[in-house]
C-alpha cells in the first residue's frame, strides 16, 4: 500500500505486506530528515533518520530514501506488523532555522491482521 | 533512566481557569519546545526555548506562555486567554541546537479538557 501527501491520509494494509508512506517536504535548504512513529495517546518515537547527502538508509525492516531533486521522502515498512499501526510524521530541518524542526501532517497506517 | 517526563496525563479545567503543564527533563539537552496536538492532526509549535533563561513563540503562542528557569524544566501555562485550550500537548527536548541535527525527543504527552 502507499500514500502521499502532508494531509492526514489513513494508509491501510495487510498483515505481512509492505508499506510505503510518502512525504513532499517544503524546503530545499534542509538537510536532515526524520520519521516518527506517534501510537495512540502517546508522544512521537524517532524511527530513522537521513542526512541530504544521502539517497537511502536502512534500519531494521524500515528503508528511507530521499529525493532532493523532487523533494520527496518516503519510509518503506517490510512485512508490516499490528504493532506498526500508527501515525507517521516526517521532518525536515536546517541549520538556517535553528534546527528546528518542520513536521508533515502525518499518515494514519492500519495494519488489518 | 534519561527521558522526559509530563504530568500530569490527564488534565481538566473549568473554562477561564489557567492551568500550568508540567516538563521536565533529564537528558541534560539545552532545547525544549512545546507543541499542541489536535485530533487526528499533526504537531504545531506552541513555544520552544533554545538555552535557559531564553524562550521565543512558536506559531501559535497566543494564549500560552512559558518560562524556562532551570534548563531541565519547561512548564506551559494554558491561560483563559486561549479560547480552545482542549487538545493533547506534548513536550519535546533536544541537544544543542549548533551541534546538533534536529532531532528531538518526546514526553508522553498531557491531554488537557476544558469542561
Amino acid at each position: 500500500g502507499e500514500s502521499v501527501g502532508l494531509h492526514l491520509p489513513t494508509l491501510s494494509v495487510q498483515e505481512g505486506d509492505n508499506s510505503i508512506i510518502n512525504c513532499a517536504y517544503s524546503n530545499s535548504a534542509s538537510d536532515y530528515f526524520i520519521w516518527y512513529k506517534q501510537e495512540s495517546g502517546k508522544g512521537p518515537q524517532f524511527i530513522i533518520d537521513i542526512r541530504s547527502n544521502m539517497d537511502k538508509r536502512q534500519g531494521q525492516r524500515v528503508t528511507v530514501l530521499l529525493n532532493k531533486t523532487v523533494k520527496h521522502l518516503s519510509l518503506q515498512i517490510a512485512a508490516t506488523q499490528p504493532g506498526d499501526s500508527a501515525v507517521y510524521f516526517c521532518a525536515e530541518t536546517n541549520a538556517g532555522n535553528n534546527r528546528k524542526l518542520i513536521w508533515g501532517l502525518g499518515t494514519s497506517l492500519a495494519v488489518n491482521p | 533512566d534519561g527521558g522526559i517526563t509530563q504530568s500530569p496525563k490527564y488534565l481538566f479545567r473549568k473554562e477561564g481557569q489557567n492551568v500550568t503543564l508540567s516538563c521536565e527533563q533529564n537528558l541534560n539537552h539545552d532545547a525544549m519546545y512545546w507543541y499542541r496536538q489536535d485530533p487526528g492532526q499533526g504537531l504545531r509549535l506552541i513555544y520552544y526555548s533554545q538555552i535557559v533563561n531564553d524562550f521565543q513563540k512558536g506559531d501559535i503562542a497566543e494564549g500560552y506562555s512559558v518560562s524556562r528557569e532551570k534548563k531541565e524544566s519547561f512548564p506551559l501555562t494554558v491561560t483563559s486567554a486561549q479560547k480552545n485550550p482542549t487538545a493533547f500537548y506534548l513536550c519535546a527536548s533536544s541537544i544543542p541546537l549548533a551541534g546538533g541535527t534536529g532531532e528531538q525527543f518526546f514526553g508522553p504527552g498531557t491531554r488537557l479538557t476544558v469542561l
